[in-house]
């Protein structure tokens, strides 16, 4: 079944510093690569998503690339903000299935 | 649109009673919903797979006699913790997918239910 690492556990950065976050997978089948913001007690919210037919997507101060042969995906902060301190999910579903395997979580602290 | 609602959103029980949580796609139909469960400071473990008018299918590990699941409509399942005991303590959250939006992965979470077993 597919599997989903998930690189840094942990990152501190200074407001205004980016911030960039790595998962592998392991099944080069997979073509759906969505990460999710979640904060303490809340719902997992998705925050960007990438599809295995492009390289890269940007939405304003976030961005997520995509390395199809090296079978790893990034989310790239920009212009990091206070707010943006949250634990930070990725995730990728087992080819032929709907469900998604989630990876182990990066808790981002953003400081002032 | 797209929204996702559980209820309830927390519930304290006594060891060996059942509970009973709740997972409504508000603004869409969902064939297929998702359980999680999720420890302080842990991801998001997938419990099982509810679809619409069939069984569950549960992910290994989980006992499917005492996480009982129910998918009734296009707009609801549940989840029924039964004999529940303080280990099962933990936040469960479901997600669902958009019927109208066929081969599409997105999934769509509610707001999570806090069980906490005495």
């Amino acid at each position: 079944g597919e599997n989903v690492e998930q690189h840094p556990s942990t990152l501190s950065v200074q407001e205004g510093d980016s911030a960039v976050i790595k998962c592998t997978y392991s099944d080069s089948a997979s073509n759906y690569f969505p990460w999710y913001k979640q904060e303490l007690g809340k719902r997992p919210q998705l925050i960007i998503d990438i599809r295995s037919n492009v390289g890269e997507k940007k939405d304003q101060r976030i961005a997520v690339t995509l390395n199809k042969t090296a079978k790893h995906f990034s989310l790239h902060i920009t212009e990091t903000q206070p707010e943006d301190s949250a634990v930070y999910f990725c995730a990728a579903p087992p080819p032929g299935f709907q469900k998604l395997v989630f990876g182990t979580g990066t808790r981002l602290l953003v400081s002032p | 649109g797209a929204v996702v609602s559980q209820h309830p959103s927390w519930v304290i029980c006594k060891s060996g009673t059942s509970v009973k949580i709740e997972c409504r796609s508000l603004d869409f139909q969902a064939t297929t919903m998702f359980w999680y469960r999720q420890f302080p400071k842990q991801s998001l473990m997938l419990m099982a797979t509810s679809n619409e008018g069939s069984k569950a299918t549960y992910e290994q590990g989980v006992e499917k006699d005492k996480f009982l699941i129910n998918h009734a409509s296009l707009t609801l399942s549940t989840l029924t913790v039964t004999s529940a005991h303080p280990e099962d303590s933990s936040f469960y959250i479901c997600s669902a997918r958009d019927v109208g939006l066929a081969g599409d992965n997105e999934q769509f979470f509610g707001p999570g239910t806090r069980l906490t077993v005495l």
